[in-house]
């Protein structure tokens, strides 16, 4: 059962460009979480999605970020326009269950280290 | 507000030894969950050890164990028997056990070196 695949695992932009972080989650799984990593940070969680639905966007910046889950494909968070302070790693993760209906627990992917130039 | 609070920014161990990294939390939930994450160089998440609230057991897996004071809000990790390969980045994390946005928070993580 392969885990939780992101791509790609390293992507270079220059300011203004746009970046698509790609999300698989595991089989069987249909919650998607992506969460920000900045140099020397912890994790800060940025979005929840289910297939079709945002159920939590609590944490992304109110402009140039977005995130989907489609019915078929991987899960994508896009940044438009980006700037220097969005370089960072981004993790996606995901569950089979709600984290309320479980143990809590998240498998999360090797991250997408987006370099802003 | 709830937040993770890791005091040791740095901790160092040598090989075969015991080694406790301090967390602390706060939060008005009851009902909760406590992790620890292990980052290691390649950079993915590993989960290490995870507690329920409501348990007054201290979880423990293999050389890894915790110590979870729920009234003083303190979790800490205790490696033992340290390895090589246990040199990496630690992160505390809580979720509410009542919520189902997966929001898990994180503290701002120790790194652990491992001297052989």
């Amino acid at each position: 059962n392969a885990g939780v695949m992101q791509n790609p695992r390293h992507l270079v932009r220059r300011r203004g460009q746009e970046a698509r972080l790609r999300c698989s989650p595991m089989k069987g799984h249909s919650h998607v979480y992506w969460y920000r990593q900045l140099p020397e940070e912890g994790l800060k969680f940025m979005v929840y999605l289910q297939k079709e639905n945002i159920i939590d966007e609590s944490g992304m910046p109110k402009e140039r970020f977005s995130a989907e889950f489609p019915k078929e494909g991987p899960s994508i968070l896009r940044i438009q326009q980006v700037v220097r302070g969005d370089s960072a790693a981004y993790f996606c993760a995901s569950s089979p269950y709600p984290t309320g209906e479980s143990s809590g627990e998240l498998f999360f992917g090797e991250g997408s280290r987006l370099t802003v130039l | 507000a709830q937040t993770v609070t890791q005091s040791q920014p740095e901790m160092s161990v040598q090989e075969a030894e015991t080694v406790t990294l301090s967390c602390t939390y706060d939060t008005s939930e009851s009902d909760y969950y406590l992790f620890w994450y292990k980052q290691p160089p390649s950079r993915q998440m590993i989960l290490v050890i995870r507690q329920e609230a409501y348990k007054q057991q201290n979880a423990t897996e293999n050389r890894f164990s915790v110590n979870f004071q729920k009234a003083a809000k303190s979790f800490s990790l205790k490696i033992s028997d340290s390895q090589l390969g246990d040199a990496a980045m630690y992160f505390c994390a809580h979720t509410p056990g009542s919520s189902n946005t997966g929001k898990l928070i994180f503290g701002q993580g120790t790194t652990l070196q491992v001297k052989p």
